[in-house]
Order: C-alpha cells, then structure tokens, then sequence
C-alpha cells in the first residue's frame, strides 16, 4: 500500500452529475489536505482538517463540499461543476507537528464537460 | 500576487549539464519545502530547509536557503534524464496548520 491513495484517477462528468473523490492514507497522520492544481497555476489549498475537524476552507465554492469520517478517510463531494472546475485534485497529508511536510496522493484528473 | 516566484518556468537541457533552479520572495518563511512532480502523480518531497544559509545535499541536488529566510535555489550536478519533472518550491509561514505557499513550478527536461 502507498502511503496516500486517491480514486478515482481519472473522472469525466457532467455538470449536473454528483461524484466524489476518496483519499485514503496510511502513514499515521493526523492531518489531511485537499489542493487543486490547474495549468499554469500554482497549487492552491482548497480544504484542511485536523483530527477530522475542518480547520481551514480557503473560499471554496458550495460546489464542493469536503468530509472527512476519521483522520485516514477524506472525500472531496461534487455537484452541479462548471467547465473551469476541471483540473488535478491532490490530497496530501501530514502529521499535523513541527515543520509541515506534504505527502500527497497521484490525484484524480478531472474533466467536467 | 504571487507569493513565490519561481525562474526559469521552462528548463530544457542536455544530460550531463547542471543546472540552478530559483525560488525567491520579499517575504519570510519559517521553512522552505522543494519538492518534484512527475506526470500523473502528486508531488514529493525533496527536502526541507529552516535556518537561513543553510545548506542541503542529496546526491547530485543542493539545495540552499537565504540568509534572510527570503528566497532558495536548488542546483542540479550532471543532470539526468530521471531528473525531469516538474520541482516546486513552497515556503511555510507562521504557525497555521496547511499554510504552505507554492510557487508556480520549474518545468526541467532532460534529454539523453
């Protein structure tokens, strides 16, 4: 098992559908993060929890709505997207201590049409 | 605004030559983080540095930050094909769990 596991890889969907996104990590960790990454633009924070508490919606959009059951489970739920939503949706986690260091999943590549 | 900048954004070089990467801010960071993308995967971390002028070598990479915390490099010895991908800075501020703060990324290929 990698150390953080995110399915699906790859989503095409509408933008009337409702999917989600799971992450999974096996490291121990306490904390867990969701980030967009979209071309020719920097990774940005979307979601943190700590413990299972959202400590952190950076502006998000509704559209999104993040749950996280317990500190190894995290999904990102989506519903009604638009065209510009469509990008790399990376969770990461950490141990939430000291100097933050990012273990990050291979994303899900997601395409709304 | 950008918080880090990050030059060159593209980066195309024969195998065997080296190569700076830079990373720079006018703001402070507690921590400083590089990592490496390859295609269809998340990044990974490379290194983390904490003390201004410090320096860090893994393998054929060093890396070094400012002595004002504010700006980093990242050399790269003899490159190799492996080396491509692309290397993100991110620089940590404060004490707020998930405040990391990436730059836009250096896009480096190698070619045999």
């Amino acid at each position: 098992e990698t150390g953080v596991t995110q399915t699906p890889r790859h989503l095409v969907m509408g933008m009337t559908n409702k999917k989600s996104l799971k992450c999974e990590q096996h490291l121990g960790h306490n904390a867990m993060y969701w980030y967009k990454q979209s071309a020719k633009k920097p990774l940005e924070l979307m979601f943190v929890y700590n413990f299972k508490e959202q400590t952190e919606n950076n502006s998000v959009p509704s559209r999104f709505s993040p749950e996280c059951p317990n500190s190894s489970h995290l999904f990102l739920h989506l519903h009604t997207l638009q065209p510009e939503d469509s990008a790399l949706y990376l969770c990461a986690s950490s141990s939430g201590q000291g100097v933050e260091k990012l273990f990050f999943g291979s994303g899900t590549q997601l395409s709304v049409l | 605004t950008q918080l880090l900048e990050q030059s060159p954004q593209f980066l195309s070089i024969q195998e065997g030559e080296n190569l700076t990467v830079y990373c720079n801010s006018s703001s402070v960071f507690s921590s400083l983080q590089w990592y490496r993308q390859e295609p269809g995967e998340g990044p990974v971390l490379l290194v983390t540095v904490v003390t201004g002028g410090e320096v860090k070598k893994l393998k054929r990479l060093t890396f070094q930050f400012g002595d004002a915390r504010k700006d980093s490099s990242l050399h790269i010895t003899a490159a190799q094909p492996g080396d491509t991908g692309l290397y993100l800075c991110a620089g940590e501020r404060g004490s707020t769990l998930g405040r990391l703060y990436f730059g836009r990324g250096t896009q480096l290929t190698v070619w045999p």
